[in-house]
């Protein structure tokens, strides 16, 4: 069964769409995470939600919005997309309090052309 | 900006043992330290973490100086799956999870 799972795995979209990626976890865990990975392979995080609170927002334009329906699911909506949103985007999530393990979800390559 | 310096990149012979070394010299008291490693094309998954005390887990162990300005993630019988990305993370415990990852180290372990 796969803990944190992200739809979908790849995505091809022109500039200006708006497009969502969705992730699922089925640890019960409380806190949910978006990182972006760029191209030159840097991870750095986007939002975090707790129990659906947002709690970090890490400068991140207006145009990505996090949703999240119930603490089991963190999408991210994705609007007027531009050529530098290309990346991986990985959802991840821990347990209440967040420092110990975190589990990541196998990513989505988002290409915009 | 991470807290963290690790070498940009380590060989290792298959079956032998992997030390990857990570700087850490403005830690705080209360800050963990944490591994992950990233697979090619996978997520980032944890390893190990620790406060002052070594630790072992099936993975790997951790080695943490006595003044906890550096530690060593140690693998014992590196395989060619163990190739990969490592990262060395500090972390206050409790602090929302926020993980943040430098360049980390990139591991290739060879035949």
């Amino acid at each position: 069964d796969t803990a944190v799972s992200q739809t979908p795995k790849y995505l091809v979209t022109q500039m200006g769409n708006d497009k969502s990626i969705k992730c699922e976890q089925n640890l019960g865990h409380d806190t949910m995470y978006w990182y972006k990975q760029d191209s030159k392979k840097f991870l750095k995080i986007m939002f975090s939600y707790n129990n659906k609170e947002l709690i970090i927002n890490e400068t991140v334009p207006n145009r990505f919005s996090p949703k999240s329906p119930d603490k089991a699911h963190l999408n991210l909506h994705i609007n007027s997309l531009e050529l530098g949103d290309s990346a991986v985007y990985f959802c991840a999530s821990t347990p209440l309090g967040g420092a110990t393990e975190a589990f990541f979800g196998q990513g989505t390559r988002l290409t915009v052309v | 900006d991470a807290k963290t310096t690790q070498p940009t990149s380590m060989d290792c012979a298959e079956g032998r043992a992997a030390n990857l070394p990570c700087n850490h010299s403005t830690i705080s008291g209360n800050e963990y330290v944490y591994w992950y490693r990233q697979i090619h094309s996978q997520g980032p998954q944890y390893i190990i973490h620790g406060l002052k005390n070594n630790e072992t887990n099936e993975m790997a162990s951790l080695i943490i100086t006595e003044d906890r300005k550096s530690s060593t993630l140690i693998l014992p019988h590196a395989t060619l799956r163990d190739t990969a990305v490592y990262y060395c993370i500090v972390l206050i415990y409790n602090q929302g999870g926020k993980l943040i990852f430098g360049q980390g180290t990139e591991l290739s372990v060879k035949p």
